[in-house]
């Protein structure tokens, strides 16, 4: 139980595009999902937190019209890239909680290439 | 603030050696803590996790005690193999639904 997926896994794309990338929690409700993005060899960095319904709220420094994030069910999130730069380049995770506990479920990761 | 700090990496053991790696944290309140493991290329699965003082998470041949004494959550393994090569994470969560991670500590286990 718990499981959360990741759409894409792996993604290219060309500077000054937008990538989609989807976060469902695949046997349960998640009342609140985690973005987080992980530079190589580095840990996560929590990017945004969002609860169905509802704004992301996100962490300092983070550009929420870079990163736009959409909770719009509750097994579906998805973080948009806007305009994309090789910059952005990296490892998104998300994850979900049920909310019964603090616990969170993670996604395999997305890795994103910009060229 | 709630902080923890991992040994520093990389670890590199011969197969069937004993693993310690080490976790401390500093929170407020009864936190949960959590190792997670990422193999390459790849998200976080859950390893072990201890709720509340003196649990003992355990899994896979992975063991981890909440010493509320020493502020520690140090994860060991008796006998580790090739394909525990991997990236421990450890984390917690107090009150919030915000997980605060170690750094992350790297194992490379030789044949």
């Amino acid at each position: 139980g718990a499981v959360v997926s990741q759409h894409p896994s792996r993604v290219i794309c060309k500077s000054g595009t937008s990538v989609k990338i989807e976060c469902r929690s695949l046997d349960f409700q998640a009342t609140t999902m985690f973005w987080y993005r992980q530079f190589p060899k580095q840990s996560l960095m929590l990017m945004a937190t969002s609860n169905e319904g509802s704004k992301a709220t996100y962490e300092q420094g983070v550009e929420k019209d870079k990163f736009l994030i959409n909770h719009a069910s509750l097994t579906l999130s998805t973080l948009t890239v806007t305009s994309a730069h090789p910059e952005d380049s990296s490892f998104y995770i998300c994850s979900a909680s049920t909310g019964t506990s603090y616990e969170q479920y993670f996604g395999p990761g997305t890795r994103l290439t910009v060229t | 603030g709630n902080s923890v700090t991992q040994m520093e990496g990389p670890v590199t053991l011969s197969e069937e050696a004993f693993l310690t790696i080490n976790c401390t944290y500093t929170a407020t309140g009864y936190p949960s803590l959590f190792w997670y493991v990422q193999y390459p290329g790849e998200g976080l699965q859950l390893l072990l996790k201890a709720t509340k003082a003196d649990d003992k998470g355990s899994n896979k041949g992975f063991e981890a005690t909440y010493r509320k004494e020493t502020t520690s959550f140090h994860l060991e393994k008796g006998s580790v193999q090739v394909s525990d090569s991997a990236v421990y994470f450890c984390a917690l969560t107090s009150g919030t639904y915000k997980y605060i991670f170690g750094t992350g500590t790297r194992l490379k286990v030789l044949a």
